[in-house]
C-alpha cells in the first residue's frame, strides 16, 4: 500500500538559509500534518492542512510557512535557519471523512534536518 | 490544558517477560489514541488505534486499552523480544476543533536477551 512520501530525508543546511520540505500524503487523504521533533523530545504539531486550506496552527515559528497545494502534496519552508531547528520533521495524512478508522494518522519517514 | 504523560520514561527487562506500558491524559473528550513505536534515529511506526467507543485493540503480541473515564490507556506486549526495544509513544487526539495528535514523551524500552 501507498504510504506518506517525504523529500529529502536528509537536509544539511547553514545558520540563516531556508529550507524546503516536501510530503506527499496517501492518494486520496484530504488532511496533512507537519510535526517537529527535537533532539530527545517528542512529535510536536506545527500546521494542518484540510482540503488545501489551512486547518490548526501550533507551535510553528513566523519563519515557518507552508502550503499544500492541488495535487494535495504540501511544503513545510523554513527561513532563516537557526541551531535550534535541528530536528526531525514528520509529515503525516489521513482521510476525515472515514469514519471507521477514526481520523487515523500515518505518518512518513520523516525528514532529518540538520543546521550547522 | 490538554497533557499527555507516559510512565516509566525507561524500562529494561529479560526477554520473555510481559510488560505494560502507561498513559495518561487529562480531559477524557477524545476522539481517538494512537500507540506508536520509533527506533532511535528512525520515523513513527503505528502500533494501534483506539477509537472512544473502542475498550481495546489487539495486534499479534500487543494488545492496547483504553479507559476513557479515567483518563488512561495501557500498552501491553506479551512475551518481549529483543526486537521489541524501541520508544513507545502515546499520542491523543481530543474532541476539540482541531485534528492534531499530542504526544506523551514515550517509554523507552529495552529488552535485555
Amino acid at each position: 500500500a501507498a504510504g506518506v512520501i517525504q523529500s529529502p530525508r536528509h537536509l544539511i543546511k547553514e545558520k540563516r538559509e531556508t529550507a524546503t520540505l516536501k510530503c506527499y500524503p496517501i492518494p486520496r487523504h484530504d488532511t496533512v500534518y507537519w510535526y517537529q521533533q527535537g533532539p530527545g523530545q517528542d512529535p510536536q504539531f506545527l500546521i494542518s492542512f484540510y482540503e488545501k486550506m489551512q486547518s490548526d496552527k501550533g507551535s510553528i515559528p513566523d519563519r515557518f510557512s507552508a502550503q499544500q497545494f492541488s495535487d494535495y502534496h504540501s511544503e513545510l519552508n523554513m527561513s532563516s535557519l537557526e541551531l535550534g531547528d535541528s530536528a526531525l520533521y514528520f509529515c503525516a495524512s489521513s482521510l476525515r471523512q472515514s469514519l471507521d478508522r477514526g481520523y487515523e494518522q500515518y505518518f512518513g519517514p520523516g525528514t532529518r534536518l540538520t543546521v550547522t | 490544558k490538554q497533557e499527555v504523560t507516559q510512565i516509566p520514561a525507561a524500562l529494561s527487562v529479560p526477554e520473555g517477560e510481559n510488560l505494560v506500558l502507561n498513559c495518561s491524559f487529562t480531559d477524557s473528550a477524545i476522539y481517538n489514541l494512537q500507540w506508536f513505536r520509533q527506533d532511535p534515529g528512525k520515523g513513527l511506526t503505528s502500533l494501534l488505534l483506539i477509537q472512544s467507543s473502542q475498550r481495546e485493540q489487539t495486534s499479534g503480541r500487543l494488545n492496547a486499552s483504553l479507559d476513557k473515564s479515567s483518563g488512561r490507556s495501557t500498552l501491553y506486549i506479551a512475551a518481549s523480544q529483543p526486537g521489541d526495544s524501541a520508544t513507545y509513544l502515546c499520542a491523543v487526539h481530543w474532541m476539540d476543533s482541531s485534528y492534531k495528535l499530542i504526544f506523551g514523551s514515550g517509554t523507552r524500552l529495552l529488552v535485555r536477551p
